[in-house]
């Protein structure tokens, strides 16, 4: 069974940084592209960032672009988004996605982030 | 990368269908025949619905099709059932690796 599980959200000041992983298992990893989707508290949602299955390739959206960082780790089968410059309006629920065929196929249950001082 | 355009909310009664529209520009939906619709209900994560524009994953209902003209996509559920009060989101790819989401519809069964 594919499971995504993220961690790492939480309360940081505006203009802080912070760290979310997204543990991935049930599926071989390294052969997939993967995708954060980012959704504010009654909001729709919003693509944040691609990684090629190699880790070599990596895209951003404009709003995040030169602030956050898409990464991951095949060895521990875990992606990874570092995210600086924190801003009151990135105050989200942050997804892992699996990218299949330009979809996005599997989720994890999302980590919270919340800027504010 | 300005957010694809849908109808804010969408009722129907249960049996009768009803289309989502999401419409984009050239530089998106109507460059590129790939569009995918997720359905979020309160508290959970989306879920794919239809991908490449019409393609249904394995386990979707076939009450739930997708089509595209020009640079509008469209969603239609038939048979409307109360399970399918939820949100919707379009969403496109947009060339160079990025995609663009719609802004949702929330479907409401009367």
């Amino acid at each position: 069974e594919v499971q995504l599980l993220e961690s790492g959200g939480g309360l940081v000041q505006p203009g802080g940084s912070l760290r979310l992983y997204c543990a991935a298992s049930g599926f071989t990893f390294s052969s997939y592209v993967m995708n954060w989707v980012r959704q504010a508290p009654g909001k729709g949602l919003e693509w944040v960032s691609l990684i090629s299955s190699s880790g070599d390739a990596t895209y951003y959206a404009d709003s995040v672009k030169g602030r956050f960082t898409i990464s991951r780790d095949n060895s521990k089968n875990t992606l990874f988004l570092q995210m600086n410059s924190l801003r009151a309006e990135e105050t989200a629920v942050y997804y892992c996605t699996r990218k299949y065929n330009y979809a996005f196929d599997y989720w994890g249950q999302g980590t919270l982030v919340t800027v504010s001082s | 990368q300005s957010d694809l355009t849908q109808v804010a909310s969408v009722s129907g009664s249960p049996g009768q269908s009803i289309t989502i529209s999401c419409t984009g520009t050239s530089s998106d939906v109507g460059s590129y025949n790939l569009v995918s619709w997720y359905q979020q209900h309160p508290g959970k994560a989306p879920k794919v619905m239809i991908y490449e524009g019409s393609k249904r994953p394995s386990g979707v209902s076939n009450r739930f099709s997708g089509s595209k003209s020009g640079n509008t996509a469209s969603l239609t559920i038939s048979g409307l059932q109360a399970e399918d009060e939820a949100d919707y989101y379009c969403c496109s790819y947009a060339g160079g690796s990025t995609f663009v989401f719609g802004t949702g519809t929330k479907v409401t069964v009367l």
